[in-house]
């Protein structure tokens, strides 16, 4: 069975911090998805990574996809309110044709 | 261009009650995906369409839940009877195709709650 694992869970910090969340598997994925999703909407897709190792940066987000293609970081730099929510990651099933998500990371940034 | 719609936003109905949600998606995407987010969880896949055919229902608790697609457009989920578990989010998404499911679009959900 794939799961994603995601940690932290919770996550509360002061505006202007830094912070990681990941997102761990026992399996291999051909991609892995990051999404974040607000109270009371649907979750909103960042970017997709690809390549074992790939890093790809969003303004002051930075998602790294791991060399074995099994794991996936999300670096924040100097968080804002705006940043706060659900973050969720996601990678294909078996077969190719749908998503499995993690339990997701719920971020709270305070001014 | 118009996102995924879904109705209603909210429901409350009592266990053993029926409830059916609408979903609409984004013009021209062939894929339509349902999704139940329980509070705390990621959302979880009930059943994905291609076109007006079912792809995966693998995890849709089919003694009473259903969904169809019959035009390949639109599409209605039902949950009949509800329980109290069945408390959740539930999700529509849709993508240009099969093999484009990581690049999915989600509507605002429906919020159930059972009591």
């Amino acid at each position: 069975t794939q799961l994603l694992e995601q940690s932290p869970q919770f996550l509360s910090i002061q505006e202007g911090e830094n912070l990681t969340v990941y997102c761990n598997s026992s399996s291999v994925f051909s991609s892995l998805q990051w999404y974040r999703q607000e109270p009371g909407e649907g979750p909103v897709l960042l970017v997709t990574v690809v390549t074992g190792g790939e890093v790809k940066k969003l303004k002051r987000l930075t998602f790294q996809f791991g060399d074995a293609r099994k794991d996936s970081s999300l670096h924040i730099t100097a968080a804002q309110p705006g940043d706060t929510g659900l973050y969720l990651c996601a990678g294909a099933n078996q077969a190719g044709t749908a998503l499995i998500f993690g339990k997701g990371t719920t971020l709270s940034v305070s001014s | 261009e118009a996102g995924v719609a879904q109705s209603p936003r909210y429901k409350i109905i009592e266990k053993r009650q029926s409830v059916a949600f609408w979903c609409n998606p984004i013009s021209g995407h062939a894929t339509l995906y349902w999704y139940q987010q329980i509070l705390g969880q990621g959302p979880k896949l009930l059943i994905q369409f291609q076109n007006n055919g079912v792809v995966d229902d693998s995890q849709l608790p089919k003694d009473r839940f259903s969904a169809e697609r019959l035009k390949g457009v639109d599409s209605t989920l039902k949950i009949q009877p509800a329980k109290l578990e069945d408390s959740a989010v539930y999700l529509c998404a849709s993508s240009f195709n099969w093999d484009r499911q990581y690049e999915q679009y989600f509507g605002p959900g429906t919020r159930l709650t059972v009591t």
